[in-house]
């Protein structure tokens, strides 16, 4: 089975700090996404990376960026957190270079700034 | 470019009840579509797909079918369960599988009832 985990479940941290969201995949997945998902708003990509060191924006990169040192592990960091990045953050990860195959999901890290 | 709608929730059955979930497409290509499914408290897993028209996806009692001539991929169940309680996004593959990024629909919640 797929696996993949984020380092937090939950997390509060105080508007200005520096932000870590840590995610690991156990399946030689190329690709790993970061979302932020949001009630009526659905799933919105923020950054994604299609092999280490690569990465690319997705739709609302501003205010993120993004680490992929190595092939398992993609971090999502939050330069100077803001009450607006309240959010649940989820990562995922696939096998191919193409989107026709599924996405594996973690549990997710819902993220409160206060 | 590509995006995908799905009817708003929460929609609320009783046991047993037959679930329509709709989800229409517009789409650059042949992409493949899917319907992930995300319970309370946890991330995203997939629940079916269809990587061609006219391909049914089935799981768990849940089934889709890719309709190339209306743009659409509904979400069905004969009767549902109160285990079956979650939210619901439909998606497809963005540029017809040419990137590795999906694009979710907003997502529909659904609540049934004992």
């Amino acid at each position: 089975d797929v696996k993949v985990t984020q380092s937090s479940r939950y997390l509060v941290k105080r508007t200005g700090e520096k932000v870590f969201l840590e995610c690991v995949q156990d399946m030689d997945h190329e690709n790993m996404f970061w979302y932020r998902q949001d009630p009526g708003l659905g799933l919105r990509l923020i950054y994604f990376s299609y092999d280490v060191k690569m990465k690319e924006k997705g739709d609302i990169p501003e205010g993120y960026s993004v680490s992929r040192e190595k092939k398992e592990r993609f971090s999502l960091i939050l330069e100077s957190a803001s009450t607006n990045q309240t959010s649940m953050y989820l990562c995922a990860s696939s096998f191919t270079r193409t989107a026709r195959h599924e996405q594996y999901f973690g549990p997710g890290t819902r993220l409160t700034v206060t | 470019g590509d995006s995908v709608t799905q009817m708003e929730g929460p929609v609320t059955l009783s046991e047993e009840a037959f679930l329509t979930i709709n989800c229409t497409y517009t789409a650059t290509g042949y992409p493949s579509l899917f319907w992930y499914v995300q319970y309370p408290g946890e991330g995203l897993q997939l629940l079916l797909k269809a990587t061609k028209a006219d391909d049914k996806g089935s799981n768990k009692g849940f089934e889709a079918t890719y309709r190339k001539e209306t743009t659409s991929f509904h979400l069905e169940k004969g009767s549902v369960q109160v285990s079956d309680s979650a939210v619901y996004f439909c998606a497809l593959s963005d540029k017809g599988g040419a990137t590795n990024k999906l694009i979710f629909g907003t997502g529909t919640l659904l609540a049934v009832q004992p």
